[in-house]
């Protein structure tokens, strides 16, 4: 079965240290997107592509970058992590703009 | 820009009962997609229910249906027969299938959830 997989689970880190999340899909879905999630303030979105070498900036994607190279994967990368940055990172993909979101099982970033 | 309001942050019901969660919105658009999707403990994003908005008739999907009124910009999801199972924290969510020059709306827009407590 088709599914969208994150990696790590949990993930702990210190202030200023670069992080990779990773995202990988085998759904071949062109439509992928990063959330994070915050008590109080549901799913913000951070970063999204809508094929391969296509990346847009969502409304909180200060201190976040993507890059996608391949349709099945998008990486995010926290350039200086920061604590503000401790939260919960969802990935998601959709085969069309009329589809429902298909979600990873999420990250857990804490940032000490 | 889309908004996606949910008043009650926390609502409870007893097991075999009814309960409704409440969702409004506000969009210029005339064709857009409505969505429900519940997170229950472990973390999983699970789509519950959607609706999209030139089909007059509300959706439903077993125990849950919706009450969409498009005019009041309201997408209320109402569980019936309440299980154990159905706690979980709930998110009402708003996607346009437009995709503008100014950037792309095909994400969706998260209301900031409803937790949902069921009562044995």
């Amino acid at each position: 079965d088709a599914e969208i997989t994150q990696s790590p689970r949990h993930k702990i880190t210190e202030t200023g240290r670069q992080v990779t999340l990773a995202c990988h899909q085998t759904w071949n879905h062109n439509n992928m997107f990063w959330y994070r999630q915050d008590l109080g303030h549901g799913l913000r979105l951070i970063h999204y592509s809508y094929g391969v070498q296509d990346t847009n900036k969502g409304e909180v994607s200060d201190g976040y970058s993507v890059s996608r190279s391949n349709t099945e994967d998008l990486p995010l990368t926290l350039e200086s992590a920061a604590s503000s940055q401790t939260s919960v990172y969802f990935c998601a993909s959709s085969e069309s703009s009329k589809s429902p979101l298909h979600f990873g099982n999420g990250t857990r970033l804490t940032v000490t | 820009a889309q908004t996606v309001t949910q008043s009650q942050p926390e609502m409870s019901v007893q097991e075999a009962e009814t309960v409704t969660l409440s969702c409004t919105y506000d969009t210029s658009e005339s064709d857009y997609y409505l969505f429900w999707y519940k997170q229950p403990p472990s973390r999983q994003m699970i789509l519950v229910i959607r609706q999209e908005a030139y089909k007059q008739q509300n959706a439903t999907e077993n125990r849950f249906s919706v009450n969409f009124q498009k005019a009041a910009k309201s997408f209320s999801l109402k569980i019936s027969d309440s299980q154990l199972g159905d706690a979980a924290m709930y998110f009402c969510a708003y996607r346009s299938p437009f995709r503008n020059s100014g950037g792309s709306n095909y994400k969706l827009t998260f209301g900031k959830g409803t937790l949902l407590t069921v009562n044995p």
